[in-house]
């Protein structure tokens, strides 16, 4: 059972460029979203899906898109890199309000 | 809107000691969970608990227990006779039953020393 399934690891972008985070759970959970860790900030939610075709903001969604076209996969896209986007992105899922199964982790640099 | 904080940014101690991890919490809900996360220097983000609003009654775990009072909004963490294993960021965090949105307060980084 693979739980939830972040790629890349990591990942160096330069200023401007674009690219899509990847994520896939095989838990069958209809809630799934994405937080960045920045130092001493903790967790900030940045979107999130209840399920296939339903998405919504968090609290940092600006320079960020994403879609839930399947229930297994939730990618998370930087349209215009910018350094203030460097952090360690996480993805989670959860069913209903138990509590989330996180990724590993991706580690974005942005110069 | 809702909010944890976690006013201890870092806590260490000496392995053996007891420490307890205090965590804070606002919300204008009358049901809610609370949990509590581990993330190692490795970086994984572990979950410990969750509790529920309704549910006050404190639980231990081995050297974990948890403290969970309505009151005063607190659902405090403490460690028995920590460990150097111990030592890690532990989040705590919220979530309504009305809102999808986990919220987690900034982190106590801590450290046992051997």
């Amino acid at each position: 059972n693979a739980g939830v399934t972040q790629t890349p690891k990591f990942q160096v972008l330069k200023t401007g460029q674009s690219m899509t985070l990847q994520c896939a759970q095989d838990m069958n959970h209809e809630y799934m979203s994405w937080y960045r860790q920045d130092p001493g900030m903790g967790l900030r939610l940045i979107h999130y899906s209840v399920g296939a075709g339903i998405t919504d903001q968090g609290e940092v969604p600006n320079g960020y898109n994403v879609s839930r076209s399947t229930t297994e996969d939730f990618p998370l896209r930087l349209l215009s890199a910018a350094p203030s986007q460097t952090s360690v992105y996480f993805c989670a899922s959860s069913s209903g309000l138990r509590e989330l199964f996180f990724g590993e982790g991706s580690r974005l640099t942005v110069l | 809107a809702q909010k944890v904080t976690q006013a201890q940014t870092e806590i260490s101690v000496v392995e053996k000691e007891d420490v307890t991890l205090d965590c804070v919490y606002e919300t204008r809900d009358t049901t809610y969970y609370l949990f509590w996360y581990k993330q190692p220097p490795s970086g994984e983000l572990v979950f410990l608990i969750r509790r529920n609003s309704f549910d006050e009654q404190n639980e231990i775990s081995g050297r974990y227990s948890w403290n969970f009072q309505k009151s005063t909004s607190s659902f405090n963490f403490t460690i028995t006779a920590s460990q150097v294993v111990d030592s890690a960021v532990y989040f705590c965090a919220l979530r309504s039953n009305a809102g999808n949105m986990l919220t987690f307060g900034g982190g106590t980084r801590l450290m046992v020393k051997p």
